[in-house]
């Protein structure tokens, strides 16, 4: 079976500043990754996804995520913060002989001015 | 040109009720899926159907019941409806299931189900 931890509910970074979402992940086959983003009254819009190609994985809105193996991880990333990019994101983690995507309880991600 | 389109995006009802949701794709995939999303955000699957067959049933009460008419639509029919029912409801689509577990799927805007 699959599962997903995002660490951390609510994530608050500056108007510029790193955005950093954790993520980490539990398949006992090779899985595939992704991040979705769900802006306010809005569904979910696929941001990137790890599908056993580069482990560097680079998005829409310039996130990137990289998957590192040997930390059962898939860190979301993007240099700078823009007040556009604040919602909600969910990891999520598939593989090959999955029936369904399992999501991550999501992350929150607040832009100070 | 709404990808996943679902209706309404609201509704209110009282508990006890039927109610109905509808979801459309134009994108020519050939399954579709029920999500529910409670308060905290969390999002659980409920159904997926394969090109009207359905291939996914959680853990989810009789009181709802998914109908697919052709590949293009996939409605939600709650019976009695409870006070936990009260969640943000999505619909999605991916071009088929294998390719639903490791591409994208393509959301609705969601249905908010509010029952008093």
């Amino acid at each position: 079976a699959q599962s997903v931890t995002q660490l951390g509910s609510h994530v608050s970074v500056s108007e510029g500043a790193l955005v950093l979402l954790r993520c980490n992940y539990s398949s006992s086959v090779p899985p595939y990754l992704f991040w979705y983003v769900q802006y306010p009254n809005q569904g979910l819009q696929l941001l990137l996804k790890y599908t056993s190609a580069a482990t560097l994985v680079k998005g829409i809105n310039g996130f990137e995520a990289e998957f590192k193996k040997s930390e059962t991880s898939f860190h979301l990333t993007k240099p700078s913060a823009h007040m556009s990019d604040a919602a909600e994101y969910f990891c999520a983690v598939s593989t090959s002989s999955a029936s369904k995507i399992i999501f991550g309880s999501g992350t929150r991600l607040s832009i100070r001015p | 040109d709404t990808a996943v389109s679902q209706t309404p995006k609201y509704l209110v009802t009282q508990m006890g009720n039927d109610k109905s949701i509808k979801c459309e794709q134009n994108l020519g995939h050939d399954t579709m899926y029920w999500y529910k999303q409670d308060s905290k955000k969390f999002l659980k699957i409920m159904f997926s159907y394969n090109n009207k067959e359905l291939i996914i049933n959680e853990t989810v009460p009789n009181r709802f019941s998914p109908k697919s008419p052709d590949k293009a639509h996939l409605n939600l029919h709650i019976n009695s409806l409870e006070l936990g029912d009260s969640a943000v409801y999505f619909c999605a689509s991916s071009q088929d299931l294998a390719t639903g577990k490791k591409n994208e799927q393509f959301f609705g805007p969601g249905t908010r189900l509010t029952v008093l």
